[in-house]
């Protein structure tokens, strides 16, 4: 079955700096990479998706590139601000399954 | 709201007890997932429907756990006898087959058994 990884699973960042967070997959016929965003006592909630047939995906300051062939895709987070602290996960799906695999999370901390 | 709700949001129970969650997805999604989550893990997969069929099924899914969606609405996730391992929380999602098919997630309902 699927794997995914995710690294690193702690980081501190100066409030105003980039953030960047890597995973990677295992199954090559996965196809859809969501990142989701969650909160202390909160449900995981959808930040940005990518499928394989793009590369890059950007909304506003959150940003997803997608390496098919290395197997891995990275979330960038620019202009980092408080309410940017959260858990991170990356996850896969592939079309043989409609389950998401998860990585372990990143706790992400923006210092004011 | 109508985003996914969950009920209840806390459960308290003994070791041996049988507990009861309800999902209620967004509102024409057709797709529902239920997954666990243990303290500083990534949620895993348990099972998922599609209307009222349960298609697919984890390994993860012992025995004692059995979910329905009996309207293709809201479902259910009952545990029956439950032990210590078993504390968690559990989170549904629904999707829309039909569309992007992203999965939406609800706040979850963090068990724990004493």
């Amino acid at each position: 079955g699927e794997n995914v990884e995710q690294h690193p699973s702690t980081l501190s960042v100066q409030e105003g700096d980039s953030a960047v967070i890597k995973c990677t997959y295992s199954d090559s016929a996965s196809n859809y990479f969501p990142w989701y965003k969650q909160e202390l006592g909160k449900g995981p909630q959808l930040i940005i998706d990518i499928r394989s047939n793009v590369g890059e995906k950007k909304d506003q300051r959150i940003a997803v590139t997608l390496n098919k062939t290395a197997k891995h895709f990275s979330l960038h987070i620019t202009e980092t601000q408080p309410e940017d602290s959260a858990v991170y996960f990356c996850a896969a799906r592939n079309n043989a399954g409609n389950m998401l695999t998860f990585g372990g999370g990143t706790r992400l901390m923006v210092k004011p | 709201d109508t985003g996914v709700s969950q009920n209840p949001r806390h459960k308290i129970t003994k070791r041996g007890q049988n507990v009861t969650f309800r999902c209620d997805p967004i509102s024409e999604h057709n797709r529902l997932y239920w997954y666990r989550q243990t303290l500083g893990q990534g949620p895993e997969f348990l099972t998922y429907f599609q209307n009222e069929a349960q298609l697919e099924k984890s390994r993860l899914l012992s025995d004692r756990f059995s979910a329905e969606r009996p309207k293709g609405s809201f479902s259910t996730l009952e545990i029956q006898r439950t032990e210590q391992g078993d504390s968690a929380m559990y989170l549904c999602a629904s999707s829309f087959a039909l569309s992007t098919d992203t999965q939406y997630f609800g706040p979850g309902t963090r068990l724990t058994v004493l």
